[in-house]
């Protein structure tokens, strides 16, 4: 069984350019979120997607934007590239919240983007 | 907005008990406390989940006092390999899903 597969694993961007990053989530998962985690930080959360829409949104501007297809996987779009963006973009999948009870991410080994 | 608050770093030596307190005051009824474990340059991995009292599995125990503003993760015999950053996160919760914030975690350094 397939765990959360992200890609590309490695890519160098320069400033003002354009970047997007894949993730297909784990079997039987239907949400996806993503994280942006910069170098000894923890994890930050960038937006949640769920039947094809963004569910929820971190504190990230518009130039960070994304999709969901119809079977679950998804897309990081970055625009105008910042050398501030450079980080390891982690996706996450788990399936929807009942109205109670536990939830838990599977995370990708992550796709790390360095800006020059 | 559930916030946790952990040490920063920790040492240990191998062989001996682990303990990794997590504050979490804000902790809404309905949540959830979840522990991930993260080597460099990887994505986080689940360690462990409760509500309430103590859970164990096989790799640790969590311990959550009645008031749940806490939680204690226990890593019985840690071994080199153990070395990671050890995250508490607890559930956000709004428009029928979760938003998972991760605080900066505790840097565990395991030696030999």
């Amino acid at each position: 069984d397939a765990g959360v597969t992200q890609s590309p694993t490695h890519l160098i961007k320069t400033r003002g350019q354009q970047v997007t990053l894949r993730c297909s989530p784990k079997s039987g998962h239907d949400t996806v979120s993503w994280y942006q985690q910069a170098l000894g930080q923890g994890p930050q959360f960038i937006f949640q997607y769920y039947e094809e829409e963004e569910r929820q949104r971190g504190n990230f501007p518009d130039r960070f934007s994304g999709h969901q297809f119809p079977n679950y996987s998804s897309e990081l779009n970055v625009n105008a590239l910042l050398l501030g963006d450079s980080a390891l973009y982690l996706c996450a999948s788990s399936t929807r919240m009942k109205s109670s009870g536990a939830n838990v991410l599977t995370f990708g080994a992550g796709s790390r983007l360095t800006v020059l | 907005l559930a916030k946790t608050t952990q040490p920063i770093s920790m040492d240990s030596y191998e062989g001996q008990e682990v303990n990794i307190t997590c504050s979490h005051n804000n902790i809404a009824t309905n949540d959830y406390i979840t522990w991930y474990q993260q080597f460099p340059s990887q994505g986080p991995r689940f360690i462990i989940q409760g509500y309430k009292t103590k859970v164990t599995n096989e790799v640790a125990s969590l311990f959550i006092p009645a008031d749940r503003k806490s939680s204690t993760l226990s890593l019985p015999r840690v071994s080199l390999s153990d070395t990671a950053v050890y995250y508490c996160l607890v559930g956000d919760k709004a428009s029928g899903t979760y938003k998972y914030i991760f605080g900066t975690g505790t840097r565990l350094k395991v030696l030999a």
